[in-house]
């Protein structure tokens, strides 16, 4: 398995532009996890969608960040407009629930967004 | 509430030392643990885990044991090698009837010197 794809890997930006990140979890799994993480507030849950289906969203800083999951397959993390401060690195992870308990995620390589 | 808290960092500890990083947590129910590793430039990734109480997690020479009655999942390793240096993330999760639900540690940096 090629494991959690996220695009692209850097991105550099200037403020007030739109910013599209993308992922591809690991197939079969039913959960999506998006994530940023910075050295200021280390590693914070933005969104997790179940089959597709947004289940929580209380980690979206603000109305700018939107996210989809149009399939199974690919999900993406918008922010329109972008920030200076948005500048961090956003992880994708996948899991798969099983009845024999919580399984592990499974992260992405992240994406290194700069916003100048 | 439902929460992970790790020993802060960073720790720098020479070559072959022995290394602890402290876990506790508070949770309703019964969370499986983990503990997740990153490397510089890397995702996290999982470094080992333990689903129920008493038991050990190993991998890599390092090993957790949930410890249901002071809720905490302590990493060890015996003797530290210059690749261990990376940052080292405690996390719980469980399933509940609206979803499973996951908490991160804070992360610990480690930094060993030869």
């Amino acid at each position: 398995d090629a494991g959690v794809i996220q695009s692209p890997r850097h991105e550099v930006t200037e403020m007030g532009q739109e910013v599209t990140l993308r992922c591809k979890p690991i197939s079969g799994h039913d959960y999506l996890f998006w994530y940023r993480q910075t050295m200021m507030r280390g590693l914070e849950l933005l969104i997790y969608f179940n089959n597709n289906v947004p289940i929580d969203d209380s980690g979206m800083p603000e109305d700018r960040f939107s996210a989809k999951m149009p399939n199974a397959s690919f999900s993406t993390l918008k922010i329109q407009p972008s920030e200076p401060r948005d500048s961090a690195v956003y992880f994708c992870a996948s899991s798969l629930w099983t009845s024999g308990g919580y399984n592990e995620q499974f992260f992405g390589p992240g994406t290194r967004l700069t916003v100048l | 509430g439902n929460s992970v808290t790790q020993m802060e960092g960073p720790v720098t500890l020479s070559e072959e030392a022995f290394l602890t990083i402290n876990c506790t947590y508070t949770a309703t129910g019964y969370p499986s643990l983990f503990w997740y590793v990153q490397y510089p430039g890397e995702g996290l990734q999982l470094l080992l885990k333990a689903t129920k109480a008493d038991d050990k997690g190993s991998n890599k020479g390092f090993e957790a044991t949930y410890r249901k009655e002071t809720t905490s999942f302590h990493l060890e390793k015996g003797s530290v090698q210059v690749s261990d240096s990376a940052v080292y993330f405690c996390a719980l999760g469980f399933s509940t009837n609206t979803g499973n639900q996951f908490y991160f540690g804070t992360g610990t940096s480690l930094t060993v010197i030869p």
